[in-house]
């Protein structure tokens, strides 16, 4: 069974620093993009960004609301991606889930539950 | 940067056909991806590659495309498909969602 499973929200405050994580399982990691979206309470999904397999150089890419304060990274070994937030702000608070590109299978096939991440003093 | 526009609501009776539209100039270069997200829940994958519906999704579910805008057709729409609806697509510098449209079935 294909599980993601994000974890490391919580409280922080405006300019401080936050990493999350999501943990997969029920496929070949190795193999996949991984995705991260996020979602304000009351409002629309938002991409803030994504990483590439080794295949593809671990090739990451942002939107450009955290370009430059945040970085996604990898490793391939325990199946987990993250999200490292740097320089927070009060409107990156939200729900981040994490979410996949695997193979031949649409993207965004499966999410995680998501995680709550404040930024407030 | 890329922007994908979405009406903010559409009202239907049930059984009637809902349309919700996704205007993006990078459209007919790139797929559009349909996902149904309910109150408190993670999204769900509707409609893939413009218009291919994945296992499990209900066949009054379909998608299309015409220039620059998607749409996502339901056919006969159910109660239980009120929800919010958001097209995904990518350009050179990576993805973008819609805003998201709010769909009542009532």
């Amino acid at each position: 069974e294909v599980q993601l499973a994000e974890s490391g929200g919580g409280l922080v405050q405006p300019g401080g620093s936050l990493k999350l994580s999501c943990a997969a399982s029920g496929f070949t990691f190795s193999g996949s993009a991984v995705h991260w979206v996020r979602q304000a309470s009351g409002k629309g999904l938002e991409w803030v960004g994504r990483i590439r397999s080794k295949t593809n150089n671990y090739a990451t890419a942002y939107a450009a609301s955290v370009k430059g304060r945040f970085t996604i990274s990898r490793d391939d070994s325990k199946n987990t991606a993250y999200l490292q937030m740097n320089s927070l702000k009060t409107e990156d608070t939200a729900v981040y889930y994490c979410t996949r590109v695997y193979g031949d299978q649409p993207p965004f096939d499966y999410w995680g539950q998501g995680t709550l991440v404040t930024v407030s003093s | 940067s890329y922007e994908l526009t979405q009406p903010p609501s559409v009202s239907v009776s049930p059984g009637q056909t809902a349309r919700i539209t996704c205007s993006g100039d990078a459209l007919p270069k790139n797929y559009a991806y349909w996902y149904q997200q309910k109150s408190g829940q993670a999204p769900v994958l509707v409609i893939y590659e413009d218009s291919n519906r994945p296992s499990g999704i209900p066949e009054r579910f379909s998608g299309s495309t015409s220039g620059t805008m998607a749409t996502l057709t339901i056919t006969g729409a159910q109660v239980e498909d009120e929800a919010d609806y958001y097209c995904y697509s990518t350009d050179s510098s990576g993805g973008v969602f819609g805003g998201g449209t709010k769909l009542t079935v009532l």
